[in-house]
């Protein structure tokens, strides 16, 4: 059984840029969930995506937005990036929407 | 909007002492609560769930609805506990649109 994993590790853009991070899911699992997670504090919920169509959204503006890929990878998109964007961006694949979530090891955005 | 309180960012205590670690919520529709845990240099993991009524490595947490609070618990501490904790409510339909606390840091000494 595979692990949920994302790319890159690491990540340094500049204000105003687009990034694209990328989830794949734990085998079998049909459901991403992604957060963003400041530095200090708890992680908080962008989207969620089920079976290829979005799900729900936390309190993010448009310029976030996201895809999932027939066999339930998950891409992340930030346009225009400002200076708060900085965080670590995790994902997280579940069973279906009850399912327990199963956690990667995120993506460090830097935006400079 | 739903939030999720653990007042206590640092938590220390020594090894085979009673650990609790607080977590309070705003209520709303049917919560569900759940109990992450981030050993280091290690991804964010779940450690239970209320629903499962599970204890997992010793710990334990109740659903007080009265009081707003799932704080978790284990009877004696062991140094491998030493980990950041994040309380988390999601719905019973739905685990994966969660809102989490800050988190508390346990260090437990030897």
């Amino acid at each position: 059984e595979t692990g949920v994993t994302q790319s890159p590790t690491h990540l340094i853009k500049t204000r105003g840029q687009q990034v694209t991070l990328r989830c794949s899911s734990q085998s079998g699992h049909n459901t991403v969930s992604w957060y963003q997670q400041a530095l200090g504090q708890g992680p908080q919920f962008i989207f969620q995506y089920y079976r290829e169509e979005e799900n729900g959204r936390g309190n993010f503006p448009p310029r976030f937005s996201g895809l999932q890929f027939p066999n339930y990878s998950s891409e992340l998109n930030v346009n225009a990036l400002e200076l708060d964007d900085s965080a670590l961006y995790l994902c997280a694949s579940s069973l279906g929407l009850a399912g327990a979530q199963y956690f990667g090891p995120g993506t460090r955005l830097t935006v400079t | 909007a739903q939030r999720v309180t653990q007042p206590e960012k640092l938590l220390s205590v020594f090894k085979g002492a009673p650990v609790e670690l607080k977590c309070n919520y705003s209520y709303s529709g049917s919560p569900e609560l759940f109990w992450y845990v981030q050993y280091s240099r290690q991804r964010l993991q779940l450690l239970l769930r209320h629903i499962s009524r599970e204890s997992i490595k010793g710990f334990t947490a109740d659903l007080n609805k009265g009081e707003t609070s799932f704080h978790l618990k284990k009877p004696f501490a062991q140094e491998e506990d030493s980990a950041m904790y994040y309380c988390a409510r999601g719905y019973n339909t739905n685990a994966g649109k969660s809102t989490f606390g800050d988190g508390t840091t346990l260090t437990v000494k030897p």
